[in-house]
């Protein structure tokens, strides 16, 4: 199958710091999907992009599509304790394709 | 809201046992996925369903299979469980008009001594 690799793989900030993270592939997607999975919870989608160039916000969350289809970041501004969890990026073509993770800690 | 529920959110069983991982969801949606999430690897698709008795393999389908007998109901069945299928088990749902917003169900956790 296609990999993603989604960097980094952790990360632990205090409260109030911006965080960035990426999300890279050696295919072509239609679609990039970031996604948060807090403990003993499915994910659940954060932010959809749909076409090449594409910045999207959902609140103090930014995500872009990237130029060459082939990335997507997600910047999160002024985090807080409950932005804490497994944040996860997804490409589509004909199916999903999920990144490995990166982990954030919230430290207060 | 949409809910994705799964059957058990812990099991244990033992190498060789048939186990049945069941996933029903309430917002009639046409398609269903089921998913295995391990650590470094994130989350690899096994086998997804567009419609009843319809199913796909995904990228990972070697040593399970899957029943989709109704539209709610999506079954993955390990038909003898091996201790490399211990993982964290994850069902979806979308409808194909929404096709990107996958629905998650919580997960179920499935450990094979």
């Amino acid at each position: 199958g296609q990999q993603l690799n989604q960097s980094p793989q952790s990360m632990f900030i205090q409260e109030g710091e911006d965080v960035s993270m990426n999300c890279t592939s050696s295919s072509i997607f239609n679609t990039w999907l970031w996604y948060k999975q807090e403990p003993g919870e499915g994910p659940v989608l954060l932010i959809a992009l749909y076409k090449a160039g594409e910045l999207t916000s959902n609140g103090r969350l930014t995500a872009q599509f990237g130029i060459t289809r082939k990335d997507s970041f997600l910047n999160i501004s002024a985090s807080i304790p409950s932005d804490v969890g497994i944040y996860f990026c997804a490409g589509q073509l004909h199916q999903f394709y999920f990144g490995t993770g990166t982990s954030l800690t919230v430290i207060p | 809201d949409v809910k994705v529920t799964q059957s058990s959110r812990y099991l244990v069983k033992r190498t060789g046992e048939k186990v049945f991982l069941e996933c029903v969801q309430d917002m009639d949606h046409e398609n269903m996925f089921w998913y295995r999430q391990d650590p470094g690897l994130g989350l690899r698709l096994i086998y997804f369903s567009y419609d009843v008795k319809m199913k796909e393999k995904g990228d990972i389908p070697e040593g399970y299979s899957v029943s989709r007998e109704k539209k709610e109901r999506f079954s993955l069945i390990l038909e003898s469980a091996s201790t490399n299928q211990t993982s964290m088990y994850l069902c979806a749902s979308s409808s194909p008009s929404e096709y990107n917003e996958q629905f998650f169900g919580p997960g179920t956790r499935l450990t094979v001594l």
